[in-house]
């Protein structure tokens, strides 16, 4: 699986964007990028996906760089409930290849109010 | 609908004994998988079902084994438990078209 890089944690203020950084530099045309995250004492939470072109959804954004190799995704105003930690996870897209999610460090999110 | 289900969300065991847990996908998920998660190797993927099938698996020794029943339900099981073994156990279920996965809270395994 492609390996991804993430910031260990950050820090947002209430109300403020959150942008979280996601390196993937080893990432092949058939790999989606997701992003789930994991509140405290919960299991982990799907938050978006996408291939090439930026998506947005009610949780969340994800911007992909044009050559695929870095993404971030964008809390657009954080309140305490964004406290998490949010993983940057790369999926093959082929529905053959089954479900497999491999997690790394993910980025605990603090946000202060 | 109703989430992704664990039975039971506690689990005290010994050294040596086995353990079976128990996970509920949600309704029309036909895809289950069972992931491991502890503070020092994080997430892990340990297996995934589809359709009473096993279909990948993670790099857990043998002692990990899992099977899926006709209604989808799934079951983890855990023999000759080690003290290592103790973690949260995480279940996800997918929808046949979707791409994102529906975690349970899981499974909260302490061996002593």
């Amino acid at each position: 699986d492609a390996k991804t890089t993430q910031p260990n944690s950050m820090e947002s203020n209430e109300e403020e964007p959150v942008h979280l950084p996601c390196n993937h530099s080893t990432i092949s045309g058939t790999d989606y990028i997701h992003w789930y995250r994991q509140l405290p004492s919960q299991g982990p939470e799907y938050v978006i996906h996408g291939l090439t072109s930026n998506v947005n959804n009610r949780m969340a954004s994800l911007a992909i760089a044009e050559d695929r190799k870095s993404s971030t995704l964008i809390l657009h105003r954080a309140t305490l409930r964004d406290a998490a930690v949010y993983y940057c996870i790369l999926r093959f897209m082929i529905k053959a290849a089954g479900n497999k999610l491999t997690f790394g460090g993910g980025t605990r999110v603090l946000v202060k109010p | 609908k109703a989430g992704v289900t664990q039975t039971p969300r506690y689990l005290i065991k010994t050294r040596g004994q086995q353990v079976t847990l128990s996970c509920s996908p949600i309704s029309g998920h036909r895809s289950v998988s069972w992931y491991q998660q502890t503070p020092g190797q994080g997430l892990q993927f340990l297996f995934e079902y589809f359709s009473e099938t096993q279909r990948n698996k993670g790099n857990f020794p043998g002692r990990f084994s899992g099977r899926q029943f006709s209604n989808s339900r799934s079951e983890m099981n855990v023999s000759t438990l080690e003290l290592g073994d103790s973690a949260l156990y995480l279940c996800a279920s997918r929808p046949g078209q979707g791409n994102e996965q529906y975690f349970g809270p899981g499974t909260r395994l302490t061996v002593t």
